[in-house]
């Protein structure tokens, strides 16, 4: 079965711009979340969804936004870059069940963004 | 907040057993204990779970404390690929919750 995918892998952007990472979860899990990982702030929750909605969400601005396809797979965007904004995005899926999310994650490899 | 806490680093000689402590002693009766290991710059990777027994697979073991306060990952063998941050969390299996990563133990393996 194949794992987490997650698109691009690296990205250059400068400040200003906007940017939109991909995430593919691993085929039946229908829960998506979404981490940013810095070496002064370790790895911090973003967001989670299921079932094209959003479920949680994190303690980051406006400025970080993201949404669930049909098929499960999900973007998150970022718009008006700043600096602090360059670090490693991680996605992970999970099952889900009707009862709500939870359990198990498995990441993606991440996208490793950098803001010049 | 992290609901856990590790310590920051550990060593362990190649071959050993490395046993890695993690304080959790505000979890609720429906959390489980989680441990990932991340390998520099790539994804976290799943490694074990359990709710208050003691769980084993492939990779580790996990013990829990009869009070759910605390736990251990056990790599019973270590190599030098196990050289890694290891993350103990907290986690329920149905519901909806954020997930708090802590800082982790960063476990060097020694030749």
């Amino acid at each position: 079965k194949a794992g987490v995918t997650q698109t691009p892998r690296y990205l250059i952007k400068t400040r200003g711009q906007q940017v939109t990472l991909s995430c593919s979860p691993i085929s039946g899990h229908r829960s998506v979340s979404w981490y940013q990982q810095t070496p002064g702030q370790g790895l911090q929750f973003l967001f989670e969804y299921f079932s094209e909605t959003q479920r949680n969400k994190g303690n980051f601005p406006g400025r970080f936004s993201g949404r669930q396809f049909s098929n499960s797979r999900s973007e998150m965007n970022v718009s008006t870059l700043e600096l602090g904004d360059s670090a490693l995005y991680l996605c992970a899926s999970s099952l889900a069940r009707p009862s709500g999310i939870g359990g198990t994650q498995y990441f993606g490899p991440g996208t490793r963004l950098l803001v010049l | 907040d992290a609901k856990t806490t590790q310590p920051p680093s550990m060593d362990c000689a190649e071959g050993r057993a490395a046993n890695l402590p993690c304080n959790h002693s505000t979890i609720s009766g429906n959390e489980y204990v989680y441990w990932y290991r991340q390998i520099h710059s790539q994804g976290p990777q799943y490694i074990i779970h359990g709710l208050k027994n003691n769980e084993t697979n492939e990779m580790a073991s996990l013990i829990i404390t009869e009070d759910r306060k605390s736990s251990t990952l056990i790599l019973p063998h270590a190599t030098l690929r196990d050289t890694a941050v290891y993350y103990c969390i907290v986690r329920v299996e149905r519901g909806y919750q954020k997930v708090t990563f802590g800082t982790g133990t960063k476990l060097q393996v020694i030749p």
